[in-house]
C-alpha cells in the first residue's frame, strides 16, 4: 500500500527566510505523481508544485521548488523567501492508478508553517 | 473555466439526522471525481471517487455512501450520522485520463451534536 509520511507537524521559518518542510513516500509503482497543497485557515485546498516520477529535473514553481530524491523516495518543499502569507497547513500528496483506470490521491498529514515577523 | 461547487458551506446536525452534501462540477466533462475528509487538525482521508455515472469506490467502510446520478453532480450521504463523522468534507474532481492536479471545492464544515 501506499503510503504517504509528513514527520514534522509544525514548523516555524522567520520571514524572507527558507524553508524546507519534509516529505518521503513509499510506493512499488515505478510511475507515479507527487504534489504539494497548501491549506490555509479558510479550509480551501491550493495546488503548489508537482512533481512526476520521470521527471529528470526537479520542479520549481515561483518561490516553491520540489526536492525530488527518487532513490531516498523523498519529495521535500522549499519555500523560498518566506512571506507571512505563507503561514498554513502544507500537505505532499501522492498520486496511483486505480483499478477502474482513474486516479486517486493519499495524502500525507501534513505540516503546519508559522511564519515569524 | 471550471469551477466545483459544494454546498452547504456549514452544516450543524443532531446525531442520528441523514446527511446529504452535493458538489457539481462545470466547465468539464467525464471528470474523476473525489469526497475527502478531514478531521480537525489532520491530513485529508478519501472517502470515494468515481470514474463515470453510477460507478463509485469507496476507500473506507463506514456509515456514508456517495452517489453519481449525473455526469458532473457527486452527493455524499449518511442515513444516520455519528458524532465521528464531524469534519470538513471537500470534494474534488480531475481530468479524467490525467495523472496531474486534482482541483477542490470550497468545503463543508460538518459538525455532528
Amino acid at each position: 500500500a501506499q503510503k504517504i509520511t509528513q514527520t514534522q507537524p509544525g514548523m516555524f521559518v522567520q520571514e524572507k527566510e527558507a524553508v524546507t518542510l519534509d516529505c518521503t513516500y513509499d510506493t512499488s509503482d515505478q510511475s507515479y505523481g507527487l504534489f504539494w497543497y497548501k491549506q490555509p485557515s479558510s479550509g480551501e485546498m491550493i495546488f503548489l508544485i508537482y512533481q512526476g516520477s520521470y521527471d529528470e529535473q526537479n520542479a520549481t514553481e515561483g518561490r516553491y521548488s520540489l526536492n525530488f530524491q527518487k532513490a531516498r523516495k523523498s519529495a521535500n518543499l522549499v519555500i523560498s523567501a518566506s512571506q507571512l502569507g505563507d503561514s498554513a497547513m502544507y500537505f505532499c500528496a501522492m498520486r496511483e492508478v486505480t483499478d477502474t483506470g482513474g486516479f486517486k490521491t493519499i495524502f500525507g498529514a501534513g505540516t503546519r508553517l508559522f511564519v515569524k515577523a | 473555466s471550471q469551477t466545483i461547487h459544494q454546498w452547504p458551506a456549514t452544516l450543524v446536525q443532531p446525531v442520528g439526522s441523514p446527511l446529504s452534501l452535493e458538489c457539481t462540477v462545470e466547465g468539464t466533462s467525464n471528470p474523476n471525481l473525489y469526497w475527502y475528509r478531514q478531521a480537525a487538525g489532520r491530513g485529508l482521508q478519501l472517502l470515494f471517487y468515481s470514474v463515470g455515472i453510477g460507478q463509485i469506490s469507496s476507500e473506507v467502510p463506514q456509515n456514508l455512501s456517495a452517489s453519481r446520478p449525473q455526469d458532473r453532480q457527486f452527493i455524499l450521504s449518511s442515513k444516520k450520522l455519528l458524532l465521528s463523522d464531524s469534519g470538513f468534507y471537500l470534494c474534488a474532481w480531475s481530468w479524467r485520463y490525467s495523472s496531474y492536479e486534482q482541483y477542490f471545492g470550497p468545503g463543508t464544515r460538518l459538525t455532528v451534536t
